[in-house]
């Protein structure tokens, strides 16, 4: 079964400064990525997905990640952040050959200092 | 459009009452799902419903019944509410089977006593 792994549950990133959430898969073939941001109180927004092909891929908001097969890895990275892109943030995976739902990690808490 | 729709935003049930968590959505997918948010532990698939008819379970089923009442309604129903049921739920449709992209509503605060 797959699996996803966010190693900071808590992130503080100064206004204007770079940001890069971490996030590691575990699933034997190609899968299906995806990066969710969740403001206080609210649902989830998708910001960005990756299939195939280009292993950046743009978002929305400004966000961008980069797909590493070698590394297992999908970290969402954003050049330079606004306060309000403080949320909680959550990588996700699904697997091949069906719509059996997506398996998420346990997401990372995104501070912004001002 | 609305997008995905839950009803009710929040609820309190004492232990052993039984409610039903409403969800439509009004883009025509193929797919929906119920998933659970508890602190620290991030989302975590209850059941889900690839067509119209058809319903699986998820990660954490037990406790839960669901029914796909139509391709825009998916309901999830709790027949004896327990304390550990306490969580935000959340309900989200998707787009086709080879995509696994999935839009959520705004979700479900439930609180068991």
């Amino acid at each position: 079964a797959q699996s996803v792994t966010q190693p900071d549950i808590h992130i503080t990133v100064s206004e204007g400064a770079s940001l890069e959430l971490r996030c590691n898969y575990s699933y034997g073939a190609t899968p299906y990525l995806f990066w969710y941001v969740q403001s206080p109180g609210q649902g989830l927004q998708l910001l960005l997905k990756y299939f195939s092909g280009d292993t950046l891929v743009q978002g929305i908001k400004g966000f961008e990640a980069e797909f590493k097969r070698s590394q297992s890895s999908f970290n969402l990275r954003k050049p330079s952040v606004h306060w309000s892109d403080a949320a909680e943030y959550f990588c996700a995976v699904g697997a091949g050959g069906g719509a059996d739902g997506l398996t998420f990690g346990k997401g990372t808490h995104l501070i912004i200092q001002p | 459009n609305a997008g995905v729709t839950q009803t009710p935003k929040f609820q309190v049930l004492k232990t052993g009452q039984s409610m039903t968590l409403q969800c439509a959505q009004d883009m025509n997918h193929n797919s929906m799902y119920w998933y659970r948010q508890d602190p620290g532990m991030g989302l975590r698939l209850i059941y889900y419903s690839a067509s119209e008819g058809t319903t699986d379970k998820g990660e954490v089923p037990n406790g839960y019944n669901v029914s796909r009442l139509n391709k825009r309604e998916f309901s999830l129903r709790l027949e004896s509410a327990a304390p550990s049921q306490t969580s935000v739920y959340f309900c989200a449709s998707g787009t086709t089977r080879s995509t696994y992209e999935q839009y959520f509503g705004p979700g479900t605060r439930l609180t068991v006593t």
